[in-house]
């Protein structure tokens, strides 16, 4: 098994262009989350999905990102435009059904300059 | 709201040493609380959750509600425990998963 699919592992961009991460997640998962980690911090939710109905974005920046996820399945983040401080690992995670174990994917490392 | 923290950033250990990573939280309800585990150029992943009450790779962890905390140790580190620790909490019935700040452990050979 794959575990969760991210890409691209990594992206550098200049600041105020768009730029797009996607997630696959474990086949079977409902629950998706998209995690921000910042140099030496721990992981910052985004925002949550249950199937495909984002159920807890209060920490997404609205402004600039959004967030899909067609058919329950896969879910891309978007940011646009970028600014050099969302320089950062961008983390996708699954869970099966309530209270399990999430898995998360490699992350994608974004370098806006 | 629900809050992690973890008060040491490094951590050095010699082999052989035990050790421990401090974890306390704050949440009104019932917590679930977890250790995750990223070591070099991996995937962060789930070390144990306090619900299974069991012992991974020598590491264990009791949760103390009267002292809110939900420290990790082994009783002899390894070289290969050096990586980063993550203290990470759910509150009971809702799906979301709050991370500490992390303890990069260094194990002294």
């Amino acid at each position: 098994e794959a575990g969760v699919v991210q890409s691209p592992r990594y992206k550098i961009i200049e600041k105020k262009q768009p730029v797009a991460f996607w997630c696959n997640p474990i086949s079977g998962h409902n629950t998706l989350y998209w995690y921000l980690q910042n140099l030496g911090q721990g992981p910052e939710l985004l925002i949550r999905y249950e199937n495909e109905e984002a159920v807890d974005d209060s920490q997404l920046p609205k402004d600039r990102f959004s967030a899909e996820r067609l058919k329950g399945v896969d879910s891309t983040l978007k940011i646009q435009p970028a600014e050099l401080g969302d320089s950062a690992v961008y983390l996708c995670a699954s869970s099966g059904r309530a209270n399990t174990e999430a898995f998360f994917g490699q992350g994608t490392r974004l370098t806006v300059v | 709201a629900q809050r992690v923290t973890q008060p040491e950033k490094l951590l050095s250990v010699f082999k052989g040493a035990p050790v421990e990573l401090k974890c306390n939280y704050s949440y009104s309800g019932s917590p679930e609380l977890f250790w995750y585990v990223q070591y070099s150029r991996q995937r962060l992943q789930l070390l144990l959750r306090h619900i299974s009450r069991e012992s991974i790779k020598g590491f264990t962890a009791d949760l103390n509600k009267g002292e809110t905390s939900f420290h990790l140790k082994k009783p002899f580190a390894q070289e290969e425990d050096s990586a980063m620790y993550y203290c990470a909490l759910r509150g009971f019935g809702n799906e979301k998963l709050t991370f500490g700040t992390g303890t990069r452990l260094t194990i002294i050979p």
